[in-house]
């Protein structure tokens, strides 16, 4: 069975531009949550998705949005970039959500804002 | 608020040692508790899951324990290899229904040959 696939895998930005992750969950999968690894901070919980809604968003901007389609892929978008969002951002799937089942993460994607 | 520390931040032995790992939490109310393993820019891989009710859970060398009533749980790791070099983060899922997890700073281990 594939495990969760990130893309891009890494991705060079400039302040103020938006870019877009993309993240297909192991398949079976229908909860996919992302979070983000900045060596100051540690693993952040940005946002779950399950079934295409929302349930659970963590303490960050508004600049950060994510979407998840009916095939359980999702994306997170973030605009008007600034360097501190320079971070691996990473995707998690599971079966029905964390708490409840083990959760299995991607390989990441390395952002770096200029 | 949930916090969740690891102790040691950093570890160095000698290949063939038997070693534990900790981790605290603050609030004994979670769902489950799961150990990780990051290797160096990459992702996490899933080492253990404990659900609330459970004592401990083994797989192969690795043997995590939890303690909820005291905010504790340990990861043992039997027979150190260098391959077991990596970083080890805790995590825990607290019982409000949340679908996250809290991470733990992390330990990062260096197994010497």
């Amino acid at each position: 069975k594939a495990g969760v696939t990130q893309t891009p895998r890494y991705l060079i930005k400039t302040r103020g531009q938006q870019v877009t992750l993309s993240c297909s969950p192991i398949s079976g999968h229908r909860s996919v949550s992302w979070y983000q690894q900045t060596p100051g901070q540690g693993l952040q919980f940005l946002f779950e998705y399950f079934s295409e809604t929302q349930r659970n968003k963590g303490n960050f901007p508004g600049r950060f949005s994510g979407r998840q389609f009916s095939n359980s892929r999702s994306e997170m978008n973030v605009s008007t970039l600034e360097l501190g969002d320079s971070a691996l951002y990473l995707c998690a799937s599971s079966q029905t959500g964390a708490g409840y089942n083990e959760q299995f993460f991607g390989p990441g994607t390395r952002l770096t804002v200029l | 608020k949930q916090e969740v520390t690891q102790i040691p931040a950093a570890l160095s032995v000698p290949e063939g040692e038997n070693l534990v790992l900790n981790c605290s939490f603050t609030d004994s109310a979670i769902y489950n508790l799961q150990w990780f393993r990051q290797d160096p820019g990459k992702g996490l891989t899933s080492l253990l899951l404990i659900q609330s009710s459970q004592r401990e859970q083994t797989s192969g060398r690795l043997n995590a324990s939890l303690d909820k009533s005291s905010g504790r749980s340990t990861l043992y790791i039997a027979a150190s290899q260098p391959g077991d070099s990596a970083t080890y983060l805790c995590a825990v899922s607290p019982t409000s229904g949340t679908y996250k997890y809290i991470f733990g700073t992390g330990t990062r281990l260096k197994v010497l040959a």
